[in-house]
């Protein structure tokens, strides 16, 4: 089974600053990475899939890349409904796996 | 629009098993386009995935859940269903359905989520 993993835990930025959220595969998935944010009280969404391509109606300031073990989320200027838990997921191999989340708060 | 609805129980005893059913509306579940899934979040806790199931009835489980799960399939009602047995309070969780499109592997559409709480 793959495990996932992710850094920060936390990462506090200013509105309008850059967020780099990195995502770790226990083993290579290829380019088959997921990320997800999800708002208190809300249920997740699909951002990023296929490591880069952004899903119907997600903006262009979100941005994912890697391969391999190693994955980024990059927002690129960060806007105040941004602020929110972000998942990555592996979708190479059953077992899915989720990684355990990094939380964007306010500086 | 593609609509996923979650029911079943708030509260459940330990020991006893959890039902719950997701209606979708908007869009056939008989597509074969289209896995189905359950994920599970603790309060306060990350998501962990339980288990996709696909029209035909074909199904990929959570090795750690495996033993005290079932998901199956109702065409005729357009929903499909997730079973836990042998309760405890750490399956206390809000229960997410969802689409899971081509190889079932990614979510693209979720449902609001069910609380469900075990307790006596």
């Amino acid at each position: 089974e793959i495990v996932m993993t992710q850094s920060p835990a936390t990462l506090s930025v200013s509105p309008g600053e850059r967020a780099t959220l990195s995502c770790r595969a226990s083993q290579s998935v290829s380019s088959n990475l997921a990320w997800y944010q999800q708002k208190p009280g809300q249920s997740p969404r699909l951002l990023i899939y296929g490591a880069s391509t952004r899903a119907t109606g997600i903006p262009a300031r979100f941005s994912g890349s890697g391969s391999g073990t190693e994955f980024t989320l990059t927002i690129s200027s960060l806007q105040s409904e941004d602020f929110a838990l972000y998942y990555c997921q592996q979708s190479n191999n059953w077992p899915l796996a989720f990684g355990p989340g990094t939380k964007v708060d306010i500086k | 629009q593609l609509q996923l609805q979650e029911s079943g129980p708030g509260l459940v005893k330990p020991s006893e098993t959890l039902s719950l059913t997701c209606t979708v509306s908007g869009g056939s579940i008989s597509s074969s386009r289209y896995y189905w899934g359950w994920i599970r979040q603790p309060p306060g806790k990350g998501l962990e995935w339980i288990g996709n199931i696909y029209y035909s009835g074909n199904t990929y489980y959570n090795p750690s859940l495996k033993s005290r799960v079932t998901i199956s399939i109702d065409t005729s009602r357009n929903q499909f269903s997730l079973r836990l047995s042998s309760l405890t309070a750490a399956d206390t969780a809000v229960y997410h359905c969802a689409r899971a499109p081509d190889t079932g592997v990614i979510m693209d559409v979720w449902g609001n989520g069910t609380t469900v709480s075990v307790s006596s």
